[in-house]
């Protein structure tokens, strides 16, 4: 058990939906990322938060988003779903950066 | 692209046998990191080696560092049925233009370890 919580586990929803991703880091780490693996693509950075504010950007689509909130949890929203959405969506946090990553047990969200 | 990229892609080895997996990246990095991942898990931290270090124990485990080369390697020495996950490397380096860091994971190695 990493102390990284991720909710939910499971997520099936419809194309064209909106849904949130909720992941609380391990206590006193500043740091979180967030991060989409797909069969295809592998395991893609897709952003970070550093006490509340946005500090790297990778690979996220215009329909993502996500914010880190005063008490460190981070919420990742998917909007307008596609298929090709359909992805493990791991959160991990870390103390400081660069530093070890502690990885959250991931959202499997399945788009129909 | 991916930054780091992991060799072989898939290994297949009998429990007591050495597995070693390598990894190749592209720019300059400040430190390598080894994770693990069983199937559909999350991903758990191995080891990290800072790019002034060349060789990093950790029990089974022995991760050596070549800059000059961008390449790493992890060894695990007899190896077991549980040891059986995907491994992938990641690099940490700092981003061009700022201070920011980003870890970038390659596609990772599928070990299978035979009882």
């Amino acid at each position: 058990d990493s102390g990284v919580t991720q909710t939910p586990k499971h997520l099936i929803t419809a194309t064209g939906q909106r849904v949130t991703l909720r992941c609380s880091p391990r206590s006193g780490d500043l740091s979180v990322y967030w991060y989409q693996q797909s069969l295809d693509q592998g395991l893609q950075f897709l952003i970070q938060y550093y006490n509340g504010e946005e500090r790297a950007k990778g690979n996220i689509l215009e329909r993502f988003s996500a914010q880190q909130f005063p008490d460190l949890h981070s919420e990742l929203n998917l909007s307008s779903l596609e298929l090709g959405d359909s992805a493990l969506y791991f959160c991990a946090s870390s103390p400081r950066e660069p530093d070890t990553q502690y990885f959250g047990p991931g959202t499997r969200l399945t788009v129909l | 692209s991916q930054q780091g990229e992991e060799d072989p892609q898939a290994l297949s080895i009998q429990e007591g046998e050495n597995a070693t997996m390598n990894c190749s990246y592209k720019t300059s990095i400040n430190n390598l990191q080894w994770y693990r991942q069983n199937s559909g898990r999350g991903l758990v931290h191995l080891i990290l080696i800072r790019s002034n270090e060349r060789e990093k124990h950790s029990g089974r485990l022995r991760v050596t560092l070549d800059t000059s080369k961008k390449s790493s390697s992890l060894l695990i020495t007899a190896s077991r049925a549980a040891d059986t996950a995907s491994y992938f490397c990641a690099t940490d380096a700092r981003r061009e233009g700022g201070s920011n860091y980003k870890l970038t994971f390659g596609k990772g190695t599928l070990l299978t370890v035979n009882p």
